[in-house]
This record gives C-alpha cells, sequence and structure tokens, in this order.
C-alpha cells in the first residue's frame, strides 16, 4: 500500500502566481519529509526538506509546510517561474530506514 | 560537489539477457538504492543495501538481484531481462542516520525489446 501519496498529477499555474503541491502520508514513524525536482531523462534532485519536529521551512521561492496531525505536507513556490516546470516528488523517511515515495506531480508553468 | 554516476544513460537489451546497471558513489555513503520510475507510478524500490554484501528487498524485487562487494558500488542484475522492466532505473544513495537527503544518479533509460 502506497504509504505516501500525491493525489494531483498535474498542476497548471501562470507565471508568477504561487504553486501549490501537496503530499499525504500514513505512517507515523515518518521522521523526515523532502521534496525533489526531476526533469525528463535526469535523475531526481533535492528541493528542500523538513524535519518531523518543525511545520514549516523556507528557502528562498520555496516553502515546505508539516502537519502532522493531518499527516500532509506541501510544497509552496511563489513566485513561479517557468523554469520550475518539472515532475515534482515528495519523500519521507523513518530514520536510517528507506525512503518513500509519492507517484508525482507535474508542474506546468505557463510563461 | 557529491557525486552518484549510472554506468550508461541509455541501454537497449534482448528479452532473456542478463543484464546489469552499475552505480558508483563518492560519499562514503552507507545507503545504497535501486528505484524504478514508471509513468504514474512515481519511484518504486527494488532494492536497498545498507552496508556491503547487505541488501534487503524493496517493494518490486521480482525479477531482480543486486550486489554490494564495495562500500562505494551498487549493482543491480535484471537476471532475465523482460519487456515489463522496460523503464527509467535510478540509483541513489545516503548516509544511514541523521536527517539527510538522498542523491541521486543521471538514471538509465532500460529498454528491452
Amino acid at each position: 500500500d502506497q504509504q505516501v501519496k500525491q493525489n494531483s498529477p498535474s498542476l497548471s499555474v501562470q507565471e508568477g502566481r504561487i504553486s501549490i503541491l501537496n503530499c499525504d502520508y500514513t505512517n507515523s514513524m515518518f521522521d523526515y519529509f523532502l521534496w525533489y525536482k526531476k526533469y525528463p531523462a535526469e535523475g531526481p534532485t533535492f528541493l528542500i526538506s523538513i524535519s518531523s519536529i518543525k511545520d514549516k521551512n523556507e528557502d528562498g521561492r520555496f516553502t515546505v509546510f508539516l502537519n502532522k496531525s493531518a499527516k500532509h505536507l506541501s510544497l509552496h513556490i511563489v513566485p513561479s517561474q517557468p523554469g520550475d516546470s518539472a515532475v515534482y516528488f515528495c519523500a519521507a523517511r523513518a530514520t536510517g530506514n528507506q525512503f518513500y515515495f509519492g507517484t508525482g506531480t507535474s508542474l506546468t508553468v505557463i510563461p | 560537489d557529491v557525486k552518484v554516476t549510472q554506468s550508461s544513460r541509455y541501454l537497449v537489451k534482448r528479452t532473456g539477457e542478463k543484464v546489469f546497471l552499475e552505480c558508483v558513489q563518492d560519499m562514503d555513503h552507507e545507503n545504497m538504492f535501486w528505484y524504478r520510475q514508471d509513468p504514474g507510478l512515481g519511484l518504486r524500490l527494488i532494492y536497498f543495501s545498507y552496508d556491503v554484501k547487505m541488501k534487503e528487498k524493496g517493494d518490486i524485487p521480482e525479477g531482480y538481484s543486486v550486489s554490494r562487494e564495495k562500500k562505494e558500488r551498487f549493482s543491480l542484475i535484471l537476471e532475465s531481462a523482460s519487456t515489463n522492466q522496460t523503464s527509467m532505473y535510478l540509483c541513489a544513495s545516503s548516509l544511514l542516520k541523521g536527517t539527510t537527503e538522498a542523491f541521486f544518479g543521471q538514471g538509465t533509460r532500460l529498454t528491452v525489446v
């Protein structure tokens, strides 16, 4: 059963607006959450992460929010740029163990 | 700069062939992983290893085996390639402990004909 879920396969946003990507998880043992960005024919690259002891982490245009009670995290990109168009994967980990990935959300930023 | 290097970007193999995918990392990471990525299915874990000669099955190990003889190298073996193993294969590595990310290689696009 999928422990990390991304229910939106795709998202389109106008350049300059906010992109919000969502992710849900089921395992309460997860203590570290990550977002990866992937272009076609390339490996995923790490974008931003958050520990379970925090509820928000910000890095430039990217902010990740964690709601542990709802087992939900989201990635906000503000302002969105055409170069942000990619597939975004949410991932979760219990310390020392494997990473579990969602199915990905394809973001298209329209100029 | 940290690096995970996969031996091939593109491979075309015939059904029934034995296929080796090689991965090397230069970060002295304990963990190494093999995933495959398919449309709509995300990244699915095939095998991972947390130490030399150690391996653990992931979610979809059937038809695959792995080898880790040295800490920096993790090989994925398709014993008898089949067309349903056509996919993008991704190798990754990470530290065993601590809140750190996994680093990915550039991927190998394998086509089995």
